[in-house]
């Protein structure tokens, strides 16, 4: 199967900063998901991006599908941003098995 | 509704023992999804709805996990003889995609974290 990798797999930050958060994977997909879990568990929607460049308030992404990878920019990060974030990914010409990566956990400190 | 609606929140059971856990999708996905989380680790696939059919179950990790979508709205998910390594967040998730290759955006639900002592 889809192999998804995730760094920095834990990262903390001061309030105000900027981080960046990557996913590479190893076969072709024709669909990537960035997600939030919060510390409640529920699992946010943040980009459906399978290529381009999308940019949502403080946060943007982008995905290269033709080097395997995709980018989570966050700026002026503020501690509701803490929690794991999650890159998903369906290989191309599977029936949508959204396959999860590894997460990287961030921890936002006043 | 608005969300996918995912019941119980929380289920505690005993070894052995037999538990349904449901979910209500987003009204008018086609598609419906099954994921089991473990502590610490990523979702991980289960079975995938489209209509009434099950398209693939191939992450069912064995006979003991049944589900159902019988009028292709509302899923159960079964598990019989529970054992304790099925505790476990079940998260359920929901797309308007339809078609074998669907790749539309998934949305979950808050999920039901089942414990089994």
């Amino acid at each position: 199967g889809i192999q998804v990798e995730q760094s920095p797999p834990d990262l903390i930050l001061q309030e105000g900063a900027n981080s960046t958060l990557r996913c590479n994977f190893s076969d072709s997909v024709n669909n990537l998901q960035w997600f939030h879990q919060n510390p409640w568990g529920q699992l946010i929607n943040l980009f459906y991006i399978p290529s381009g460049t999308k940019q949502n308030g403080r946060l943007s992404a982008t995905t290269v599908a033709t080097e395997r990878y995709s980018l989570l920019y966050i700026s002026s990060s503020q501690t509701t941003d803490s929690g794991v974030y999650f890159c998903a990914v369906v290989r191309t010409g599977t029936a949508s098995k959204l396959t999860f990566g590894t997460g990287t956990r961030l921890q936002v400190t006043l | 509704g608005a969300g996918v609606s995912q019941t119980p929140s929380n289920k505690v059971t005993e070894k052995g023992k037999y538990v349904e856990l449901r979910c209500d999708p987003i009204s008018g996905h086609t598609a419906l999804y099954w994921y089991r989380q473990s502590l610490g680790q990523g979702p991980e696939f289960l079975i995938y709805f489209q209509g009434t059919g099950a398209a693939d179950d191939s992450g069912l990790p064995n006979d003991r996990f049944f589900a159902v979508r019988p009028e292709g709205s509302v899923s159960t998910l079964k598990i019989q003889r529970t054992e304790r390594g099925d505790s476990a967040v079940y998260l359920c998730a929901s797309t308007s995609g339809s078609g074998s290759v669907n790749t539309g955006e998934l949305f979950f639900g808050e999920g039901s974290r089942l414990t089994v002592l």
